[in-house]
């Protein structure tokens, strides 16, 4: 069955510490893995899509990369707008579904 | 902005009534999504479609109807809610060049 596990859980961190966040997977043939925001209330924002191993996405403060077991979301000098609960899923080939982690929930502190 | 709407944006109603959440989209895209976010469980798919009456199931789908009659409009429909359907619904539909999905604002509907 595939598996998604995010950790921790939640994160509480200082603005201006730097972190990461674990995404790992398990599932045949990896179609591709996103990484979301959300924000209370809303849905979730769509991030970033890797493919492969190897590859890596930016954003402002935000950095994804891929590896075959697992997916980190790097946050380099975090600031208090970056706290949200961010989402990881994967898509398995030949089906239309992605499994969803239970995301982890970053809190940045001024 | 995916230009996704949903409605209601919440809704409270009994056991055993029949429910509709809507969802519509602006820019035509194939493939849309019905997915139930819950604590503890993450977000997980109900029934999607890939084209107009072209529809399947998800994980959760058990409870739960679809209909697709146009390419805008995804409906999803609890033909007897129960409180266990107590959740947030979100809509998505699949970028296009991509597999990315978008996500729209959500209904949070509760059973009592």
């Amino acid at each position: 069955e595939d598996q998604v596990t995010q950790s921790p859980e939640a994160l509480r961190l200082q603005e201006g510490e730097s972190s990461s966040l674990n995404c790992s997977y398990t599932v045949s043939g990896l179609r591709g893995l996103f990484w979301y925001r959300q924000d209370p209330g809303k849905g979730p924002e769509f991030l970033f899509t890797l493919y492969s191993a190897g590859e890596e996405k930016e954003k402002e403060r935000l950095k994804a990369t891929l590896t075959k077991k697992e997916s980190f979301l790097h946050i380099t000098a975090p600031k208090p707008e970056d706290s949200a609960t961010y989402l990881c899923a994967v898509h398995q080939g030949g089906s239309e579904k992605l499994v969803f982690g239970k995301g982890t929930k970053l809190t940045v502190n001024p | 902005d995916a230009g996704i709407t949903q409605s209601p944006r919440h809704k409270v109603t009994e056991t055993g009534t029949p429910v509709t959440l809507r969802c519509h989209q602006t820019e035509n895209h194939r493939y849309m999504y019905w997915y139930r976010q819950d604590p503890g469980h993450g977000l997980r798919l109900i029934h999607y479609s890939y084209g107009v009456k072209d529809t399947d199931k998800g994980e959760v789908s058990d409870g739960y109807s679809v209909s697709r009659s146009k390419t805008e409009d995804f409906l999803l429909t609890l033909e007897s809610a129960t409180s266990s359907q107590t959740s947030v619904y979100f809509c998505a539909i699949k970028g296009v060049g991509g597999d990315e999905q978008y996500f729209g604002p959500g209904t949070r509907l509760t059973v009592t």
